[in-house]
């Protein structure tokens, strides 16, 4: 099955900086790489996707870079608000059929913006 | 539009004891996660219906745990026995189709004594 290895596990940056949250995956079918954001006590929302036949997203201030060969996939936040302040899970999965995707979930990163 | 609903929120039983989670997900998504989540990790899948129909259920603890969708809308997960280790929030989603947004819906929390 599916095994997705997720980096750090705790950032801390200063309002303003960037943060990037890496992810590798071990299936090399998987083809769908969603990033949710949990906030405490709360259900996980996705905030951005990226499917295998394209190598970046962006979406306002954030973005997601794919590199299929190397089976990693980030996750890029400019400009850090207080209100980031999140878990951060990253999944990935799919298979040939196009169809399928059974999702495997990241261990999440703990991001803290400092006002 | 209504997002998914689960009930109840809270559970707290004593060991060996049984339980059951109940799920409506968003109308018209044909796909059904169940995931359980324990403190300080991801959510893990434990089964996946496409309409009534199971897709996945690998890490679905079969001795203890069971789920249905008989009708291809709402759905039940039980455990019985639990254990302490079940302790965790079970999550259930929703998505149009598989490789589609999943909608989250709040969690039921389970605390097993």
């Amino acid at each position: 099955g599916e095994n997705v290895e997720q980096h750090p596990s705790t950032l801390s940056v200063q309002e303003g900086d960037s943060a990037v949250i890496k992810c590798t995956y071990s299936d090399s079918a998987s083809n769908y790489f969603p990033w949710y954001k949990q906030e405490l006590g709360k259900r996980p929302q996705l905030i951005i996707d990226i499917r295998s036949n394209v190598g970046e997203k962006k979406d306002q201030r954030i973005a997601v870079t794919l590199n299929k060969t190397a089976k990693h996939f980030s996750l890029h936040i400019t400009e850090t608000q207080p209100e980031d302040s999140a878990v951060y899970f990253c999944a990935a999965g799919g298979g040939p059929s196009g169809g399928s995707y059974i999702p495997t979930f990241g261990r999440g990163t703990s991001l803290i913006v400092h006002p | 539009e209504a997002g998914v609903a689960q009930s109840p929120r809270y559970k707290i039983i004593e060991k060996r004891q049984s339980v059951a989670f109940w799920c409506n997900p968003i109308s018209g998504h044909a796909t059904l996660y169940w995931y359980q989540q324990i403190l300080g990790q991801g959510p893990k899948l434990l089964i996946q219906f496409q309409n009534n129909g199971v897709v996945d259920d690998s890490q679905l603890p079969k001795d203890r745990f069971s789920a249905e969708r008989l009708k291809g809308v709402d759905s039940t997960l039980k455990i019985q026995p639990a254990k302490l280790e079940d302790s965790a929030v079970y999550l259930c989603a929703s998505s149009l189709l598989q490789q589609e947004t999943q909608y989250f819906g709040p969690g039921t929390r389970l605390l097993v004594l």
